[in-house]
């Protein structure tokens, strides 16, 4: 357990509905990022929020995609109008403050879009 | 662009033996350079990383890692393989040109540790 909470753990939905993912980082941690891993790939980057702000889009986050950390805590991922590309595991992770500090994964949302 | 690279898909070794799980890497200046590993359904741990100083960078689960600029690898490595450590290992670079810290993954490769 690195520290770093997700939920749910796996979500199965219907192509054309909206899901959202909840992450809870490290307590101290004021950087966040989300992740997205296909299967037989290494995660690729989704978005990134220092504190609350959310500083940095992959242009792989279409305007479907929406992320937000309202209070520099917990953040959540949006997913409007699913499609069947959207499945993947989306991964959530932390680190503190400045410098190379590695960061902290959390267990993943398995989404799976049928 | 910065990338990451792990040849093998899979790297297959028997219990005791010495293990090693190769990494290169294309970076624009010094590199920041991460392990990490993968567990079915889980999500990423940290192993170890190379930031600077002694090119030996020694990590968690007796793991360590050798850079070598002129190459421009990090392959990871262990002594004594244990059928324990079968994972899913990612190499990764921090993305130097963003000042994010967001980190640039290699493809992964499945290590197979049979008894």
């Amino acid at each position: 357990d690195t520290g770093v909470s997700q939920d749910p753990r796996h979500k199965i939905t219907k192509r054309g509905q909206n899901v959202t993912f909840r992450c809870d980082p490290i307590s101290e941690h004021n950087r966040l990022y989300w992740y997205r891993q296909t299967l037989g790939q290494g995660p690729e980057f989704l978005t990134y929020f220092q504190n609350e702000a959310q500083l940095e889009k992959s242009r792989l986050l279409s305007d479907r995609f929406s992320a937000e950390r309202p209070k520099g805590s917990f953040s959540t991922l949006e997913i409007q109008r699913t499609e069947q590309g959207d499945s993947a595991m989306y991964l959530c992770a932390s680190r503190s403050g400045t410098g190379a500090n590695e960061q902290f994964f959390g267990p993943g949302t398995r989404l799976t879009v049928l | 662009a910065q990338s990451v690279a792990q040849p093998e898909d899979q790297v297959n070794v028997a219990e005791g033996n010495p293990l090693t799980v190769k990494c290169t890497y294309s970076v624009s200046g010094n590199p920041y350079l991460f392990w990490y590993v993968q567990y079915p359904n889980r999500g990423l741990q940290f192993l170890l990383k190379y930031i600077t100083g002694d090119n030996l960078v020694k990590g968690s689960y007796g793991f360590e890692a050798e850079f070598n600029k002129s190459q421009t690898s990090f392959h990871l490595k262990k002594p004594s393989a244990l059928v324990s450590d079968s994972a899913l290992y990612f190499c990764a670079v921090r993305d130097l040109p963003s000042n994010t810290g967001k980190l640039i993954f290699g493809q992964g490769t499945t290590l197979q540790v049979k008894p």
